[in-house]
């Protein structure tokens, strides 16, 4: 059974770095979703891809957090330059069309020094 | 703007009692919720969704639109049902993006 790829699974980076996330979506899948997940809290989506245009980015801080999706298939998450508040869980989610549920990756857990 | 809140941060029942889980939503529009849960080391699952109307392991969950609630509900709670269970609600538009609760901790004891 396909599913959602994501790498790193850990990342451990110090403040002011740079750092970057990468995720697969199953195949076929439009809509590529990343969120982040503070520690007790529940996910919240940072920023919408429909195959490689952004849809919706508003709770993405756009000072220091950046997404493509370039060929609209695989994509990319970077944070530069990391701060403290950023250490979370980063979860990649797909969905191929709005009949559909989000099938989510394992994520990337980011402790920022 | 869309909200969704969780109550309880820690559920604990014994196998075989009852359980329900709260959640209560704000939304303006027509609202689409599910339940996801994530098992110990396991990633983040659909469990169930308001429009199908179906009983997924013996849980199942009504939309009251009045008390604006999705409460998830299972009659005999079994052990292999401890997890962290997110309510979630649709945005209602083609793309789905999805606001969550911050999630209750089940614990079923033997």
């Amino acid at each position: 059974e396909a599913e959602v790829a994501q790498s790193p699974r850990y990342k451990i980076t110090e403040k002011s770095q740079a750092v970057a996330f990468w995720c697969d979506p199953i195949s076929g899948h439009a809509t590529l979703y990343w969120y982040r997940q503070i520690l007790g809290q529940g996910p919240e989506l940072l920023v919408q891809f429909q195959d490689e245009s952004v849809v919706d980015d508003s709770q993405l801080p756009k000072d220091r957090f950046s997404a493509e999706r370039l060929k609209g298939v695989d994509s990319t998450l970077k944070i530069q330059p990391a701060e403290l508040g950023d250490s979370a869980m980063y979860l990649c989610a797909s969905r191929r069309d709005n009949r559909e549920t989000q099938y989510f990756g394992p994520g990337t857990r980011l402790l920022v020094l | 703007a869309q909200r969704v809140t969780q109550p309880e941060k820690l559920l604990s029942v014994f196998k075989g009692a009852p359980v329900e889980l709260k959640c209560n939503y704000s939304y303006s529009g027509s609202p689409e919720l599910f339940w996801y849960v994530q098992y110990s080391r396991q990633r983040l699952q659909l469990l169930l969704r308001h429009i199908s109307r179906e009983s997924i392991k013996g849980f199942t969950a009504d939309l009251n639109k009045g008390e604006t609630s999705f409460h998830l509900k299972k009659p005999f709670a079994q052990e292999e049902d401890s997890a962290m269970y997110y309510c979630a609600l649709g945005s209602g538009t083609s793309y789905g993006k999805l606001t969550f609760g911050q999630g209750t901790i089940l614990t079923v004891h033997p």
